[in-house]
């Protein structure tokens, strides 16, 4: 039963121009809401996050946004940037869990120059 | 700040022998993780510990892996015997707590490949 889902394995963007990725759950739980980055051989980073109260949270390039009546978050980045070709996971935290994540499956981002 | 360590980089191993995972999680950090991350999948968590106390380990398939925090600092993380669908990447995070939101800090990984 996947509870955070990433149907999209991966994604091409052209250098400069915006890169979508879309996260869907399924537990209405779930109170805080987070992006990583990953490199081959490395582990994941945070990128950013959203809390449940919230519908869109910005820093820098990255933004996310929150759609709670569609269980459905996504992150834009504009410009995308050939160093943003990376995996990126969508994960979620349910409420009084202690901080324990679940994660999607990512997707894997190529932006091209 | 140092990172989150973890050893080794790599293992291979056959199917039914033994292997251990170790991580050292960022100074000061009370709360630790163990992730396993199947190749094309998310991480997944296996255990979680708080000082050297189990705070989770409600998907830690205990027949076969084991985890310890002693001192509640270091872990070991331990497969015996090991299945050839073990094989994945081990993820070892930190953070400093465990209740309100408090960001990870991963280690690079122990990738194990079962033959």
């Amino acid at each position: 039963d996947q509870q955070v889902k990433q149907n999209s394995p991966s994604l091409s963007v052209q250098e400069g121009r915006i890169s979508i990725l879309n996260c869907d759950y399924t537990n209405s739980m779930f109170d805080y809401f987070l992006w990583y980055k990953k490199y081959p051989a490395e582990g994941p980073t945070f990128l950013i996050s959203i809390s449940s109260i919230k519908d869109k949270n910005e820093d820098g390039r990255f933004t996310v946004f929150l759609n709670k009546s569609a269980k459905h978050l996504s992150l834009h980045i504009v410009p995308s940037q050939p160093g943003d070709s990376a995996v990126y996971f969508c994960a979620a935290r349910p409420s009084g869990a202690g901080n324990m994540l679940t994660f999607g499956g990512g997707t894997r981002l190529m932006v091209k120059p | 700040e140092a990172g989150v360590a973890q050893s080794p980089r790599y293992k291979i191993i056959e199917k039914r022998q033994s292997v251990a995972f170790w991580c050292n999680p960022i100074s000061g950090h009370a709360t630790l993780y163990w992730y396993q991350q199947i190749l094309g999948q998310g991480p997944k968590l296996l255990i979680q510990f708080q000082n050297n106390g189990v705070v989770d380990d409600s998907q830690l398939p205990k027949d076969r892996f084991s985890a310890e925090r002693l001192k509640g600092v270091d872990s070991t993380l331990k497969i015996q015997p090991a299945k050839l669908e073990d094989s994945a990447v081990y993820l070892c995070a930190s953070s400093l707590g465990k209740g309100a939101y408090y960001g990870y800090t991963f280690g690079s990984g122990t990738r194990l490949t079962v033959v």
